[in-house]
């Protein structure tokens, strides 16, 4: 089956800096990517959907300039946290359709990446 | 989005037959009904997906009955590694977005 990675699997970072969490399908082309956000015990939380080339689109409720998404190739969407604080702590996991195939079982998640932000 | 209501958690042994429901009233003619699991600290991955009567692959069965409002996710003889979340979608299989709803928490004891 398609392949997504996540990496950092994991990152702990001091309150008021920046970290990068990268996104890539490592067997297969998506235009499509997701970005979802899970705290302990609670669902998975779409933050915002990121299509190559173009500008991501956020949920509601979500601030665009602080989760800066890239999505500059048709293999990798970067999830930048910007000034990140303690309530930023989560697990952020990302999903990629494959390109031109768009039924619900053709999008696969990565592994998720948990950060810790002290 | 059709909304879905399914038990939070549940509890079962190993060896058993799991059946976790899920409440879908006002699920559309064009929706079709995905499961997910996920085991902690990793991605969701897809189980199966379905849209009326009984569909079947290697890992589960999902029932459907003829009005669709409901649907049984069937997890034949577990064992300790199937504990996980599960999470039943319903929405038509070719939507723009994946939203997932609270998912019912399995745990398979010895």
């Amino acid at each position: 089956g398609a392949v997504v990675s996540q990496h950092p699997s994991w990152v702990i970072c001091k309150s008021g800096t920046s970290v990068k969490i990268e996104c890539r399908s490592l067997d297969f082309q998506a235009t499509t990517m997701f970005w979802y956000r899970q705290f302990p015990k609670q669902s998975l939380m779409l933050m915002a959907t990121s299509n190559e080339g173009s500008k991501a689109t956020y949920e509601q409720g979500v601030e665009k300039d602080k989760f800066l998404i890239n999505h500059a190739s048709l293999t990798l969407s970067t999830l930048t946290v910007t000034s990140a604080h303690p309530e930023d702590s989560s697990f952020y996991i990302c999903s990629a359709r494959v390109s031109g195939r768009d039924a619900l079982y053709e999008q696969y998640f990565g592994p998720g990446t948990r950060l810790t932000v002290t | 989005l059709a909304k879905t209501t399914q038990p939070i958690s549940m509890d079962s042994y190993e060896g058993q037959e799991v059946n976790i429901t899920c409440s879908h009233n006002n699920i559309a003619t064009n929706d079709y009904i995905t499961w997910y699991q996920q085991f902690p600290s990793q991605g969701p991955r897809f189980i199966i997906q379905g849209y009326k009567t009984k569909v079947t692959n290697e890992v589960a069965s999902l029932f459907i009955p003829a009005d669709r409002k409901s649907s049984t996710l069937s997890l034949p003889r577990v064992s300790l590694s199937d504990t996980a979340v599960y999470y039943c979608l319903v929405a038509p299989n070719r939507d723009d977005k994946i939203i997932f709803g609270k998912g019912t928490r399995l745990h398979i004891l010895p």
